[in-house]
């Protein structure tokens, strides 16, 4: 059974914290993206990447970054969190090209207190 | 400017009723593709459908229909005789081309069914 892992359900992280969330894919799929979902804004996209060491930007990037060392794995990293960084977090992957949809994570609530 | 607009933001229905779920999308791109997901409580979103731009025949499966309409620039959903297990929230997407694959999320419309 093809799946995109998130390593954490749900997450309590302190103001100033560096965060990391984790989330690995066993599809060998090239693209890989995190958004993140908020009620009434649906899903906005913060870091894509295409390629192992390759990252874009997406619409809502400040006060996040990414990593992709290897191509099953795909981290988003919270420098220093913020309360307005309390939400949830999706993971997905795609095989690539436009027609292909993505499969999803099941989602990481973090909450900044 | 690449846009999908789901207007309604919550449905609630009866058991056994009908509901559509309207979908609006704007792109200049002649090729992309538009989905819609579902997310149900426990989080996961899941595929539902993928159509091409060049495909506007309607689509059922089972219970589910879909609604292309290239005039309108929508891709509506319907769930027919609706059962408690339809309650999630929906989202719609489009993907267009030389964009790698990303997609464009509505704001997802929350359906709820009650018994």
């Amino acid at each position: 059974d093809v799946k995109v892992t998130q390593s954490s359900r749900y997450l309590v992280k302190r103001t100033g914290e560096k965060v990391f969330l984790e989330c690995v894919q066993d599809m060998d799929h090239e693209n890989m993206f995190w958004y993140r979902q908020d009620p009434g804004l649906g899903l906005r996209l913060i870091y894509f990447s295409y390629d192992v060491k390759m990252k874009e930007k997406g619409d809502i990037p400040e006060g996040y970054s990414v990593s992709r060392e290897k191509k099953e794995r795909f981290s988003l990293i919270l420098e220093s969190a913020s309360t307005n960084q309390t939400s949830m977090y999706l993971c997905a992957s795609s095989l690539g090209g436009e027609g292909y949809g993505y499969t999803f994570g099941s989602g990481t609530r973090l909450t900044v207190v | 400017a690449q846009k999908v607009t789901q207007a309604q933001t919550e449905i609630s229905v009866v058991e056994k009723e009908d509901v559509t779920l309207d979908c609006v999308y704007e792109t200049r791109d002649t090729t992309y593709y538009l989905f819609w997901y579902k997310q149900p409580p426990s989080g996961e979103l899941v595929f539902l459908i993928r159509r091409n731009s060049f495909d506007e025949q309607n689509e059922i499966s089972g219970r589910y229909s879909w609604n292309f309409q290239k005039s309108t620039s929508s891709f509506n959903f319907t769930i027919t005789a609706s059962q408690v297990v339809d309650s999630a929230v929906y989202f719609c997407a489009l993907s267009y081309y030389n964009q790698g694959g990303k997609l464009i999320f509505g704001q997802g419309t929350e359906l709820s069914v009650k018994p």
